[in-house]
């Protein structure tokens, strides 16, 4: 299977609190899952990853949790800023020797004020 | 931030007409992506190479597309007649290895 499902389309949040994206994968060959925020206008930016042998991974504001029996994994944004909001893209490799990328529909995030 | 250029930015043509896109990986960076990023933000994997070789592409690219990688040159991909639906943003990607992969800024291709 070459889906990655993500949820949800759309997310408001009051700032300082939390935002969270779940996204779920068919392939269990996938081994790496990035995470890119979107700015209108703007290119995807990797903002962080995880690989399967891990199953947390935290960056500044950020935390990736991955569950692999699931085949879920998840981006957890802390305290969230207004500059956030954005639009933000799972992914998960469709062809491990490949690299080829398979997205998520993408996650349209806004912090209020 | 990515090191990724992509040329032109914009790129507006008519119906039947070429297309053409190039992009330089960052340094050091063997492997090369495309993608495009429709106007519902929906990603689809065009072509990718390591190094000159292709690695996979789909079926689409095989038709109007084309793309190459060569030694000492920019990538570049190719419409060869554009049609309407071909309007998008095109990715560059380029990566150390199968996994990072680091977008350039986009070519916002515009077929009217």
């Amino acid at each position: 299977g070459e889906q990655v499902e993500q949820l949800p389309s759309i997310l408001r949040v009051q700032e300082g609190s939390s935002a969270s994206i779940n996204c779920t994968y068919e392939n269990s060959a996938s081994n790496y899952f990035p995470w890119y925020k979107q700015e209108p206008g703007e290119n995807p930016k990797l903002i962080i990853d995880i690989r399967s042998n891990m199953e947390r991974k935290q960056t500044q504001g950020l935390i990736v949790l991955l569950d692999k029996k699931a085949k879920r994994f998840s981006l957890h944004i802390t305290d969230t800023q207004p500059g956030d909001s954005a639009m933000y893209f799972c992914a998960a490799p469709y062809n491990t020797n490949t690299g080829k990328l398979t997205f998520g529909d993408g996650t349209v995030l806004t912090v209020k004020p | 931030n990515s090191k990724v250029i992509q040329t032109p930015r914009y790129l507006v043509k008519g119906q039947g007409q070429k297309a053409k896109m190039r992009c330089i990986p960052e340094k050091g960076h063997p492997v090369v992506f495309w993608y495009q990023q429709n106007k519902n933000n929906e990603f689809k994997f065009l072509i990718n190479f390591q190094n000159q070789e292709v690695l996979q592409q789909i079926d689409m690219t095989e038709k109007r597309f084309s793309a190459e990688c060569p030694s000492n040159s920019p990538c570049s991909l190719e419409i060869q007649s554009s049609e309407a639906g071909d309007s998008a943003l095109y990715l560059c990607a380029s990566s150390d290895s199968y996994a990072e992969q680091f977008f350039g800024p986009g070519t916002r291709l515009t077929v009217l």
